[in-house]
């Protein structure tokens, strides 16, 4: 079974840009959650979907990030224009169950110069 | 708002050399507390669910237990395989379920 991938693993782009992150969560799991690892600091959450909607985005720093998931399957997570604050790790995870044992992906690395 | 305090932020150990980790948190309820275990360039990797205090689970070296207050996981005899980022989160009840988790420990064992 393929387990939750994320693409791309590292973005490299200027301030002002935009970058597209995107998750693809384990088949059948409806749960779908995007995190964010800064340097030295915790995992922090932005978002949850349950399918298709969006249950929780308190953690979602400002307007400059849109997350979307088409038809309940995979998720994109948009940050227009970049900062450089918006450099760090985003985790993506999936699970079956609204439970706190989440399958997460390897992580999209970004960096804002 | 839930917190969640990992101690030590790292840890060195030599092969065989047993210890552990520190979870202390604060939730207005517990749901659950778990561990995962995270390697360079990975992603958190889940290893256990605690759900009340005095409740224990094992795993090869590694044991975790749960007090009111905090958790610890223990490694009996650790060894390099061993070595990551262990990573300790919370879910409380009622709300949206959203786990938190902690900075994590760092450990390198040695052989």
């Amino acid at each position: 079974e393929a387990g939750v991938t994320q693409f791309p693993s590292h973005s490299v782009i200027e301030k002002g840009q935009t970058v597209t992150l995107r998750c693809d969560p384990i088949s059948g799991h409806d749960n779908l959650y995007w995190y964010r690892r800064v340097m030295g600091k915790e995992i922090k959450f932005l978002l949850h979907f349950v399918k298709e909607s969006k249950q929780d985005e308190s953690g979602m720093p400002n307007n400059r990030f849109l997350a979307e998931r088409t038809g309940g399957t995979y998720s994109t997570l948009k940050v227009q224009p970049a900062e450089l604050e918006d450099s760090g790790v985003y985790f993506c995870a999936s699970s079956q169950l609204r439970t706190g044992e989440l399958f997460f992906g390897e992580g999209s690395r970004l960096t804002v110069l | 708002e839930d917190q969640v305090t990992q101690s030590p932020e790292a840890l060195r150990l030599q092969e065989g050399e047993s210890s552990s980790l520190n979870c202390s948190y604060t939730v207005s309820g517990l749901r659950g507390l778990f561990w995962y275990r995270q390697d360079p360039g990975k992603g958190p990797e889940f290893l256990f669910t605690l759900y009340s205090a005095g409740e224990e689970k094992e795993k090869e070296r590694l044991k975790a237990t749960l007090t009111k207050k905090e958790s610890f996981l223990h490694i009996t005899a650790p060894k390099p395989e061993d070595s990551a980022t262990y990573l300790c989160a919370v879910q409380a009840r009622g709300g949206s379920y959203i786990p938190t988790f902690g900075r994590g420990t760092s450990l390198i064992v040695h052989p």
